[in-house]
């Protein structure tokens, strides 16, 4: 099992529609989790951060965190053509160090 | 705002030849990070560094080392490159506070061994 699990996808959603993203992670001691974008050839773009169960929301983008199922999940509202990109679910655990897990990343497409 | 640089941004390697990147983290930042992304791959940890020691080793071949210099700037040395070492590799930094360490990535470097 991975550390951290991700459906590949590709999701494809219409313009206007809200994106749901999951992740799954394994360790239970891990108190960080990340939102990533990523664009082909470009570096990981830190899109939202959350640390405590609930939903935190920024702007089009609502992070949820579920500690309890190991669970955290990104939606994205009113989505858009340049939405579209791999979006990138990282959990990070203080037990063992400070190293940040990836997950293989989700492709979203957003289709206008 | 500083973003984290990274040099140089495209490298052309023959086999068995050494390469070294460069990193210099977002100022202030006290932690470096470095990663490895093949094509269609998640980013994979290689190593980090807080307030210029090793903090955590992730899956580093024996042939890479790094370090991290007194003005934060940290260095990839890669030695006897292999065509499977062909990849992107990301240095990200960030600030440690408490259990939070938001990582900001650099823009990458192209790493293309022939």
């Amino acid at each position: 099992q991975k550390e951290v699990e991700q459906n590949s996808g590709p999701l494809s959603v219409p313009e206007g529609a809200i994106a749901s993203l999951n992740c799954t992670y394994s360790d239970r001691g891990s108190q960080s989790f990340f939102w990533y974008r990523q664009y082909s050839g470009k570096s990981p773009e830190l899109i939202m951060s959350i640390y405590s169960n609930g939903d935190k929301e920024d702007g089009r983008f609502t992070a949820q965190l579920n500690k309890a199922s190991q669970y955290v999940s990104l939606l994205i509202r009113d989505s858009q053509p340049s939405d579209s990109a791999t979006y990138l679910c990282a959990v990070n655990s203080r037990t063992g160090g400070f190293k940040t897990i990836f997950g293989a990343g989700t492709r979203l497409f957003v289709k206008a | 705002a500083a973003g984290v640089i990274q040099s140089p941004r495209h490298l052309i390697k023959e086999k068995r030849e050494t390469a070294t990147l460069k990193c210099y983290p977002i100022p202030r930042h006290d932690t470096v990070y470095w990663y490895q992304q093949g094509p269609g791959q998640d980013p994979q940890f290689l190593i980090s560094f807080y307030e210029k020691m090793q903090s955590d080793k992730g899956s580093i071949p024996d042939r890479f080392s790094a370090q991290q210099f007194s003005d934060y700037h940290s260095e990839l040395n890669m030695s006897s490159l292999e065509l499977g070492d062909s990849a992107l590799y990301f240095c990200a930094s960030s600030l440690r506070v408490g259990a939070r360490n938001e990582q900001y990535f650099g823009p990458g470097t192209r790493l293309t061994v022939t």
